[in-house]
């Protein structure tokens, strides 16, 4: 079974600062990686797929990167409504899709 | 309006049975595939089920495979989770997610608002 680990746990930042998010898969999963946002007691939204392609509506300052084991997940200058909890997303092995998130707060 | 409302959600007891439906309006539903992911209180996202476009290709998750099933009317835009012996552990919020691919679970780019589903004694 392919693992994702998201580090850090927490990030605690400032509105108009970069975040910087990882995700770690176990084992390579090429590019198929997703992320998404969920704010609390909203469903999650699908922020960037296959590693990096923004989905439709997200804004620019949301870019992904990676590919084989390593992703990261960027947002440049952070908006007061970007301060949620981020997910990653493999679809190569159905077993544990889902890493454990990261939350950003406000610092 | 593009959306999924999922219905269907309460409390049932340990090794009961529950029917959750999830009805699609806004786009061709009959042209993608379909997933339901749980959230446990106070906890992440766990994928439990993915049905291809026309209904014939389904997918499980270990933990619920032999109990629930997936499945969809495409005439009434509708998808279906039927679970059954239903435990402690499969409390929690419900999603419908609509895929971004049309024969097997991929990427969740519209999401319905999530039914709450208990199970206790």
């Amino acid at each position: 079974d392919i693992v994702l680990t998201q580090s850090p746990a927490t990030l605690s930042l400032s509105p108009g600062e970069r975040a910087t998010l990882s995700c770690r898969a176990s084992q390579s999963i090429t590019t198929f990686l997703a992320w998404y946002q969920q704010k609390p007691g909203q469903a999650p939204r699908l922020l960037i797929y296959d590693a990096s392609k923004r989905a439709t509506g997200i804004p620019a300052r949301f870019s992904g990167s990676g590919s084989g084991t390593d992703f990261t997940l960027t947002i440049s200058n952070l908006e007061p409504e970007d301060f949620a909890v981020y997910y990653c997303q493999q679809r190569t092995n159905w077993a544990e899709a889902f890493g454990q998130g990261t939350k950003v707060g406000i610092k | 309006e593009v959306q999924l409302l999922e219905s269907g959600g309460g409390l049932e007891q340990p090794g009961g049975s529950l029917r959750l439906s999830c009805a699609a309006s806004g786009f061709v539903f009959s042209n993608f595939a379909m997933n339901w992911v749980r959230q446990a209180p106070g906890k992440g996202l766990e994928w439990v089920s993915g049905i291809g476009d026309s209904g014939r290709n389904t997918y499980y998750a270990d933990p619920v495979k032999g109990r629930f099933t997936i499945s969809r009317d495409n005439s009434r835009n509708t998808l279906f989770l039927q679970m059954n012996s239903l435990r402690a552990e499969d409390t929690a919020v419900y999603y419908c997610a609509k895929d971004l691919s049309d024969w097997r679970p991929q990427y969740f780019d519209l999401w319905g608002q999530g039914a709450l589903v208990t199970v206790s004694s």
